[in-house]
């Protein structure tokens, strides 16, 4: 079945780039929304934007101004990048796949997660 | 931005018992909703979709309903591994939002 595996930096500098990449195996990353969502510690969820495997982007307006999403078919990779960060970007990083058609269909599959901390 | 509201934020239950999660949006989603489950320490994993589609290989004591802006997760008899978060989250319209979050826990 298909699994997402989070990978990069567990610690990031106050105003550097945020970087992670969400492995995708056991099957293709065409046709399907990706996305990436994070959760402070003991806090809810947050939806960061989503990428569909095409390129075509949508980003929570909260976060846009420092926000990129990119995806690699060829690699069955899909990137996040948030530049600027502060403490308050500090959370888990969750990317999952998105199954939208003529309903929602939900997040369906999701990484393990991994931790960033932003800290000098 | 439409907000979802969760209530109770918590609740304590005891095994056995049904247990309803009430999820409102401030505005009509229609039926673009979904409901996760969250433990400690892991993922959130797909319980519902379209409000009220079981995903595949969940336990039929989850249940969900609702249209608009009324929603309902239920949980016909707790098991012990139910214990957990459990999040509502529209897609009706960007920015996508989830609730805050119901916690069951054991009585």
């Amino acid at each position: 079945q298909v699994q997402l595996q989070e990978s990069g930096p567990g610690l990031v500098k106050p105003s550097e780039t945020l970087s992670l990449t969400c492995t995708v195996s056991g099957g293709s990353i065409s046709s399907y929304y990706w996305t990436w969502i994070r959760q402070p510690a003991g806090k809810g969820l947050e939806w960061i934007g989503r990428i569909y495997s095409s390129g075509s982007t949508n980003y929570n307006p909260s976060l846009k101004s420092r926000v990129t999403m990119s995806v690699d078919t060829s690699k069955n990779q899909f990137s996040l990048k948030l530049s600027s960060v502060t403490a308050a970007d500090t959370a888990v990083y969750y990317c999952a796949r998105e199954r939208v058609g003529d309903h929602y269909y939900g997040m369906e599959v999701w990484g393990q997660g991994t931790t960033v901390t932003v800290s000098s | 931005d439409i907000q979802m509201t969760q209530s109770p934020s918590s609740v304590s239950a005891s095994v056995g018992d049904r247990v309803t999660i009430t999820c409102r949006a401030s505005q009509g989603i229609s039926s673009w909703l979904a409901w996760y489950q969250q433990k400690p320490g892991k993922a959130p994993k797909l319980l519902i979709y379209i409000a009220s589609s079981l995903q595949s290989g969940v336990p039929s004591r989850f249940s969900g309903s609702g249209s608009g802006t009324d929603f309902t997760l239920t949980i016909s008899s707790l098991q012990p591994e139910d214990f957990a978060t459990y999040y509502c989250q529209q897609a009706n319209s960007f920015p996508l939002t989830f609730g805050g979050g119901t916690k069951v826990e054991i009585k």
